[in-house]
């Protein structure tokens, strides 16, 4: 039973760039969020899809969207990258299907802007 | 306002010591609250959940408590090991139409040899 993957693992960007981040959910789950986790702090929610649609979002700038596929798949797209934005990029599924909210986080992204 | 506050913010400690790290927090309605370990660089991976009505939690050496009238909870490790070096969030969950969560900033704890 495969767990939460993302990929890539590492990225190195420069200020203006776009950036593409993918996620794979832990299987049977059907529902992504995102988070961003700077460094020395927790993470910082982003967005949570479902059923191919964002259901809840964070703080965060319109420069950051998301996509959730058929496969409960999701990406995270960051456009014009700012230097703030290099930080460490969680991914974390869950099921609908069992009364249950336990998240399970991938192992991250960790991005750098230049 | 919903928040969660873990002290300290870092700790070091002998390898073989005990340790005790505490969360506070204002989160309301509440659903449930986990502890969670992550290794730098890499995600977080739960080691225990508590519901409202549930006062202890072990996971082999950790033992989480959680004080919800006061709205405080601790996390204790025993006889540390190397491995235990990492931060640990506290994470509170509540319900608002959808579960929602609210992450502690950490704690990062060095265990020395």
């Amino acid at each position: 039973d495969a767990g939460v993957t993302q990929s890539p693992t590492h990225l190195i960007k420069t200020r203006g760039q776009q950036v593409t981040l993918r996620c794979s959910p832990k299987s049977g789950h059907d529902t992504v969020s995102w988070y961003q986790q700077a460094l020395g702090q927790g993470p910082q929610f982003i967005f949570q899809y479902y059923e191919e649609e964002e259901r809840q979002r964070g703080n965060f700038p319109d420069r950051f969207s998301g996509h959730q596929f058929p496969n409960y798949s999701s990406e995270l797209n960051v456009n014009a990258l700012l230097l703030g934005d290099s930080a460490l990029y969680l991914c974390a599924s869950r099921t609908t299907r069992l009364s249950t909210d336990t998240q399970y986080f991938g192992p991250g992204t960790r991005l750098t802007v230049l | 306002k919903n928040q969660v506050e873990q002290s300290p913010q870092s700790l070091i400690i002998l390898e073989g010591k005990n340790c005790t790290l505490q969360c506070n927090y204002t989160v309301s309605p509440f659903s449930n609250l986990r502890w969670y370990k992550q290794d730098t660089g890499r995600g977080p991976v739960s080691l225990t959940i508590m519901t409202f009505s549930e006062n202890t939690k072990s996971n082999g050496r950790y033992t989480a408590t959680l004080d919800a009238d006061t709205k405080q909870s601790s996390l204790h490790i025993t006889a540390s090991q190397l491995s235990d070096s990492a931060s640990y969030i506290c994470v509170v969950s509540f319900t608002s139409g959808t579960y929602k969560y609210i992450f502690g900033t950490g704690t990062r704890l060095k265990v020395l040899a």
